[in-house]
């Protein structure tokens, strides 16, 4: 079973409408979750990052952590053609340790 | 400006030279970290370190040297024994956040081999 993982998409949604986003991991253990957005050609930009079950909004982000199903989402509101790109899933198994990445999804939304 | 430099952003070599990509960090971040990502593999770890003088090797350190003889520094190398080293290189740093090591990435480097 890989470390984290994530549909690759694409994953295409109307202007306006909500984008949700999953992703499981597998050491029971993790402690932080992160959401990177990567644009093609470009570095990863942090987005949101959450360490507690429930729910974490800034803007039209929300991200979702079950500890329990270990799974964590993003949703984003109101989407724009400017969010399309590809969302890393990154998951911090214990502290002093690397960060693992998913293989992203590919969101494009359409105008 | 706080923020994590790389350099050169393209970079072209032949095969059988060894090429170094610079990274440069004016955060205050112990950790620096550097990943490869090529297309549809996502970002894969090559090397880490946690202080100065220290650092480990990631999933895929082989061909690849590193060096951490500043805080604001972590020089990555590629050497002629990396069988295919034409990807996309980022350079990361990070802090210890409120729970977590919320890490921050470069702009990156492409390099080619040919």
């Amino acid at each position: 079973q890989k470390e984290v993982e994530q549909n690759s998409g694409p994953l295409s949604v109307p202007e306006g409408a909500i984008a949700s986003l999953n992703c499981t991991y597998s050491d029971r253990g993790s402690q932080s979750f992160f959401w990177y957005r990567q644009y093609s050609g470009k570095s990863p930009e942090l987005i949101m990052s959450i360490y507690s079950n429930g729910d974490k909004e800034d803007g039209r982000f929300t991200a979702q952590l079950n500890k329990a199903s270990q799974y964590v989402s993003l949703l984003i509101r109101d989407s724009q053609p400017s969010d399309s790109a590809t969302y890393l899933c990154a998951v911090n198994r214990r502290r002093g340790t690397p960060l693992v990445f998913g293989k992203g999804t590919r969101l494009s939304v359409i105008a | 400006d706080g923020g994590i430099t790389q350099s050169p952003k393209y970079l072209f070599r032949k095969e059988g030279q060894n090429v170094t990509l610079s990274c440069e960090q004016n955060l205050n971040h112990d950790a620096m970290y550097w990943y490869r990502q090529d297309p549809g593999q996502g970002l894969r770890l090559i090397y880490y370190s946690q202080i100065v003088n220290d650092f480990q090797k990631g999933d895929i350190a082989e061909g690849y040297s590193v060096s951490r003889e500043k805080k604001e520094s972590f020089p990555l190398t590629v050497t002629s024994a990396q069988k295919n080293p034409t990807a996309f290189y980022l350079c990361a740093s990070s802090t210890r956040g409120t729970g977590g090591y919320e890490q921050y990435f470069g702009p990156g480097t492409r390099l080619t081999v040919t």
